[in-house]
């Protein structure tokens, strides 16, 4: 029983370069989170989908775009990639908007030099 | 929106009793949550408090005060793999999006 899989685990890019991070879940979830981690912080939301073919914007969209082409999936993409930029992204999923629990990825370290 | 505060470090000697606090403000606000994450790790979720009072699971116990903006995580009997962070999060309405606190990071001695 996969849960929620990231990938990938690690990757350092230079500025300006171009990444899509991917979340697969095997649990049949509606709603779809990225959330970013910075030190000594708690998980910011970037961008959520509460559907197949749905997106969302959260507290800190900007410089990136995001996509949930089938239900199990839910892309984030950095389209030039700047060091303010360098986090732990995790993503999560959840069967319905009252679920109480939210099941996480076990994260992408991202590093942009 | 919300926001919600808690303490940055806590440490406490195995065998122990320690609350971390979570003061919160928020609106949309459906109930609180607590997860763990270790070092590295995946948070995990530990507990959720929709109703005011003490939310009891094993070792871990769970408290929400709504009238006070105020809930607490309550980890006894203190064991060394609870080092870890553990985040607070209030579930909102719209759309079940959770928010975070920053963490609190909890330091358990020999």
């Amino acid at each position: 029983n996969a849960g929620v899989t990231q990938t990938p685990k690690f990757r350092v890019l230079k500025t300006g370069q171009s990444m899509t991070l991917l979340c697969a879940q095997d649990m049949n979830h509606e709603y779809m989170y990225w959330y970013r981690q910075d030190p000594g912080m708690g998980l910011r939301l970037i961008h959520y989908s509460v559907g197949e073919g749905t997106t969302a914007k959260g507290e800190v969209p900007d410089g990136y775009n995001v996509s949930r082409l089938k239900k199990q999936n839910f892309l984030l993409g950095l389209e030039s990639a700047a060091p303010s930029q360098t986090s732990v992204y995790f993503c999560a999923s959840k069967g319905t908007s009252w679920d109480t629990e939210a099941f996480f990825g076990q994260g992408t370290r991202l590093t942009v030099v | 929106g919300q926001s919600l505060e808690q303490p940055s470090e806590v440490t406490a000697v195995e065998g122990a009793i320690v609350q971390i606090n979570c003061t919160y403000q928020t609106s949309g606000f459906y109930g609180l949550s607590w997860y763990q994450q270790h070092d590295g790790g995946a948070p995990t979720f530990l507990s959720y408090n929709a109703l005011d009072g003490l939310e009891e699971t094993g070792r871990f116990s769970s408290f929400l005060s709504r009238s006070d903006s105020y809930g607490y995580l309550l980890l006894q009997e203190l064991q060394m793999k609870d080092s870890a962070s553990y985040f607070c999060g209030g579930l909102n309405t719209n759309a079940g999006k959770s928010t975070f606190g920053d963490g609190t990071t909890l330091t358990v001695k020999p």
